[in-house]
């Protein structure tokens, strides 16, 4: 199993500014995926982040917009940046090896005004 | 089609009934399956794993169909405390073990 932390828990933001999101695990793992899931609404996988290479995104998101680094295998961010009230959501990051099942992180739960 | 479809409901059932739910998947290699629940506001938590020949956890029962392409989950004498959202969720194939999830359903058991 793996135990994820996330930081911050909630936050309240400006439209135009930006927001990174700490995960943090207690195992070292190659894959570290960042998800987003709107109120009532299912998950949707935003990139998936592995150590030494750049963050694959999945269709609709890009870089310049959603930041990822990976410094390491127990450590990730997320950075959502010049927000926008459309950008509201849950964040969550996840780790899963292989074909196994995956965690998931407590989530950070994002407001912009 | 989207890869993994399941039945939003809401599925409204009374304390004590059996209820199932269905999950197909599109892509014929995956390899591992999964059923997750997440409550309202929390994250998603595994509840059990999808193994081929089917497999109980107490009132829970999942069964894979590979022909077919579903995944089910059974639960059986049901509690309030199981109102939740179910999410299933299939990994491999085609050498990638990103995991695609279903967009849930949501069960109420009411007194």
């Amino acid at each position: 199993s793996a135990v994820i932390s996330q930081k911050p828990s909630r936050d309240i933001c400006q439209r135009g500014t930006s927001l990174t999101i700490q995960c943090q695990v207690d195992s070292q793992v190659t894959m570290m995926f960042w998800y987003r899931q709107q109120p009532g609404q299912s998950l949707t996988l935003i990139a998936t982040a592995n150590q030494g290479s750049e963050a694959t995104y999945e269709s609709g998101f890009v870089i310049d917009k959603f930041p990822i680094s990976r410094p390491n295998l127990t450590f990730s961010t997320l950075t959502v940046s010049n927000m926008s009230p459309e950008d509201s959501s849950i964040y969550l990051c996840s780790v899963g090896q292989g074909a196994g099942e995956q965690f998931f992180g407590p989530g950070t739960r994002l407001t912009v005004l | 089609r989207k890869e993994v479809e399941q039945d939003p409901g809401p599925f409204n059932v009374p304390e004590g009934a059996t209820v199932a739910f269905n999950c197909t998947y599109s892509n014929s290699a995956s390899q591992s399956f999964f059923w997750y629940r997440q409550d309202c506001r929390k994250e998603p938590k595994l509840l059990m794993s999808v193994y081929s020949s089917g497999n109980e956890d107490g009132r829970f029962t999942a069964q894979l169909n590979r022909a077919s392409q579903y995944i089910s989950l059974l639960i059986r004498d049901s509690k309030l405390s199981d109102s939740a959202t179910y999410l299933c969720a299939v990994k491999g194939g085609g050498g990638s073990y990103i995991p695609t999830f279903g967009r849930g359903t949501s069960l109420i058991v009411h007194p």
